[in-house]
């Protein structure tokens, strides 16, 4: 059974035009995590939410927004997306302490046209 | 401050043979280590971590790694590779963020 669901699986998006990816998980989780990987790279971390607390990476761009209106649900807000942006977006969760596992979802990736 | 390093982007070993794939770390306080694996287009998957208990780890698929502290390294071990480990690996580090830290990462290829 899947435990954290990300969708879509792809998404294209034209230059400019405000893009949302979702993620989900049934595993009742305290953190979830959104990742960026692009092409032969590490994920890169970009925010997480803790419960309802939101915390964001120093070098996050301001372009990259989240949302977490519940436990299950969070979501990443792109307002303008550039071509630099193209990339796969990895989202995670996990208990909370940092030596727990993180879990992945499948990923969405990002194509900007 | 902390970090890891994997050393080798691609390696490349034949069916059967052992797999050793590296990593250092770098921290000033005792780490917690991960090793992910990830396949094409898949998100991550923990293949095994270390969190201060036994400093040889086992992990699934047949894949282990020791903690060696005087040689600040987590290096991954398989001593048969299987055409089905070819994939992408991840050394990751957390010194209690609940932040990861990854390894730039290391392909494996199994040539039959």
């Amino acid at each position: 059974d899947a435990m954290v669901i990300q969708n879509p699986r792809y998404q294209v998006t034209q230059f400019g035009k405000p893009v949302t990816l979702s993620c989900s998980q049934t595993l009742n989780h305290n953190v979830m995590y959104w990742y960026q990987q692009k092409s032969s790279q590490a994920p890169k971390l970009l925010f997480h939410y803790y419960d309802k607390d939101f915390n964001n990476e120093a070098d996050t761009p301001d372009n990259f927004q989240s949302r977490r209106p519940n436990t299950s649900f969070c979501f990443l807000d792109i307002r303008s997306p550039g071509l630099g942006d193209a990339a796969m977006y990895l989202c995670a969760t996990s208990g909370g302490q940092p030596q727990e596992t993180q879990y992945f979802g499948p990923g969405t990736r990002l194509l900007v046209l | 401050a902390q970090s890891v390093t994997q050393l080798g982007s691609h390696v490349s070993v034949s069916e059967g043979a052992l797999v050793l794939l590296r990593c250092n770390y770098s921290s000033s306080v005792p780490p917690y280590l991960f090793w992910y694996v990830q396949y094409p287009n898949q998100g991550l998957q923990l293949l095994l971590k270390y969190t201060s208990a036994a400093t040889l780890v086992k992990g699934i698929n047949g894949f282990e790694a020791e903690f060696k502290k005087s040689e600040t390294s987590f290096h991954l071990t398989k001593p048969s590779a299987h055409m089905s480990d070819a994939a992408e690996y991840f050394c990751a580090v957390t010194t209690g963020r609940r932040a990861l830290t990854f390894g730039s990462g290391t392909r494996l290829q199994v040539q039959p």
